[in-house]
């Protein structure tokens, strides 16, 4: 089993569209959840991260964490051709330990 | 621009050659990870260093061998790679090792085994 498990995608979305990203994680005592964008041929860079259950949001991105389900997912609203990327998943389960799905791969269709 | 700065970005070598990659990193982290990036396979972690002094190792091959000469600095020599080697090696840095803070990476090193 997975630690960390994302949709690989391609998901695609029309602009201006919802984009939703989802993320399970196996390890019920991870603590803290990172989203990163990683465009390709770059390196990953954070846009969200979540420590409690519910919802926190940040512009155009909410995420939301269920630690009951083990599963956080990341929202992005009004999707731009801009947001076209892999979106990676990382989980903290604790010292040392930083799980990173394999990513999904969203399009953002003009 | 990045606080984490990698050299070379990109290196093809030999199986036979010796190669080191160089990861420096500008924010005042402690902490410094060694990661690799294959096509199709989520971001796997090699060396964690904190404070200069080596806390984890992921079961990796002796054939990669990480340098933390101090904490702002971290090396991955490399000798006798195989062609499955091949991939995208990135360094990080956070704050301190485990506190749950956000991973900063650098560009990342291409790295081709021919």
């Amino acid at each position: 089993q997975k630690e960390v498990e994302q949709n690989s995608g391609p998901l695609s979305v029309p602009e201006g569209a919802i984009a939703s990203l989802n993320c399970t994680y196996s390890d019920r005592g991870s603590q803290s959840f990172f989203w990163y964008r990683q465009y390709s041929g770059k390196s990953p860079e954070l846009i969200m991260f979540i420590y409690s259950n519910g919802d926190k949001e940040d512009g155009r991105f909410t995420a939301q964490l269920n630690k009951a389900s083990q599963y956080v997912s990341l929202l992005i609203r009004d999707s731009q051709p801009s947001d076209s990327a892999t979106y990676l998943c990382a989980v903290n389960g604790g010292y040392q330990k930083v799980t990173f799905g394999t990513g999904t791969k969203l399009q953002v269709i003009p | 621009e990045t606080g984490v700065t990698q050299t070379p970005r990109h290196l093809v070598m030999g199986m036979t050659n010796k190669k080191s990659l160089k990861c420096e990193q500008h924010l005042g982290h402690n902490a410094m990870y060694w990661y690799k990036q294959s096509a199709k396979k989520p971001l796997e972690l090699m060396f964690v260093y904190s404070l200069e002094e080596r806390v984890e190792n992921n079961s990796v091959p002796s054939r990669f061998s990480p340098e933390c000469p101090n904490s702002s600095h971290l090396f991955l020599h490399l000798h006798t790679l195989q062609p499955e080697d091949s991939a995208l090696y990135l360094c990080a840095s956070s704050q301190e090792v485990g506190d749950g803070t956000e991973a900063f990476f650098g560009q990342g090193t291409r790295l081709t085994v021919v």
